[in-house]
């Protein structure tokens, strides 16, 4: 079955520990990207990454860290998380170029506090 | 930039009631528009999306959108609401293959509640 499977689904944790939560696709995407989203907010863009070694800044990105050592993986790092940072975080998968539809594919969400 | 704005935060219809979901975006160029889903706990499911062609377009679950680029909108409607249909629903506009990626800009949601 095609999925994004995201781990943690929930976690609790305290200001300053660093956290990792990891992100897997089975569908050869290229593209990868971390949204949170927060009430009243929508959807906000963290980081993307067009392909393996290759991440940029989406909105968001302050507090936050990405890699792309795998096509298939895009952890998202917390190096010292902060109370601001709670929140639900979607990580999301696509192909790009002349097979590409736009449509992302999303997992079914990190819920984060941060005590 | 793009942006994406959906006006009403909440909404209640009766089951078996029409629904009309608003949504106004900007984008300089011609967008690519999507509307996505999100049950209770779950994460965002494709809707229906438009490219280009023909401005009405059908989706998933009954749901239907129309293009209209005259005013920059792309309102999402059912006939007949289920229960089911219970969710938030976020539109979001992309730049497509030709520019940042896939990064899609969402609206803040709308929150819809079915009465029985």
């Amino acid at each position: 079955e095609a999925q994004v499977t995201q781990n943690p689904r929930y976690l609790i944790t305290v200001t300053g520990k660093k956290l990792t939560v990891t992100c897997s696709q089975n569908m050869n995407h290229e593209y990868m990207s971390w949204y949170r989203q927060d009430p009243g907010l929508g959807l906000r863009q963290i980081y993307y990454s067009m392909n393996v070694e290759v991440t940029d800044k989406g909105d968001v990105p302050e507090g936050y860290k990405v890699s792309r050592k795998e096509k298939r993986n895009f952890p998202l790092i917390l190096e010292s998380p902060s109370p601001n940072q709670t929140s639900l975080y979607f990580c999301a998968s696509s192909l790009m170029g002349t097979l590409n539809t736009g449509e992302l594919f999303f997992g079914e969400g990190s819920r984060l506090t941060v005590l | 930039a793009q942006s994406v704005t959906q006006p009403d935060i909440h909404i209640t219809v009766s089951e078996g009631a029409s629904l009309e979901l608003r949504c106004n975006y900007s984008y300089g160029a011609t967008p690519y528009l999507f509307w996505y889903v999100q049950s209770p706990g779950q994460g965002l499911q494709l809707l229906l999306k438009y490219f280009s062609g023909d401005t009405l377009v059908q989706g998933i679950k009954g749901f239907e959108a129309e293009f209209k680029r005259s005013q920059s909108s792309f309102n999402l409607r059912k006939p007949s609401v289920h229960w089911s249909d219970a969710a938030e629903y976020f539109c979001a506009v992309g730049a497509g293959i030709t520019g940042g990626g896939n990064k899609l800009t969402f609206g803040t949601g709308t929150q819809l509640k079915v009465e029985l």
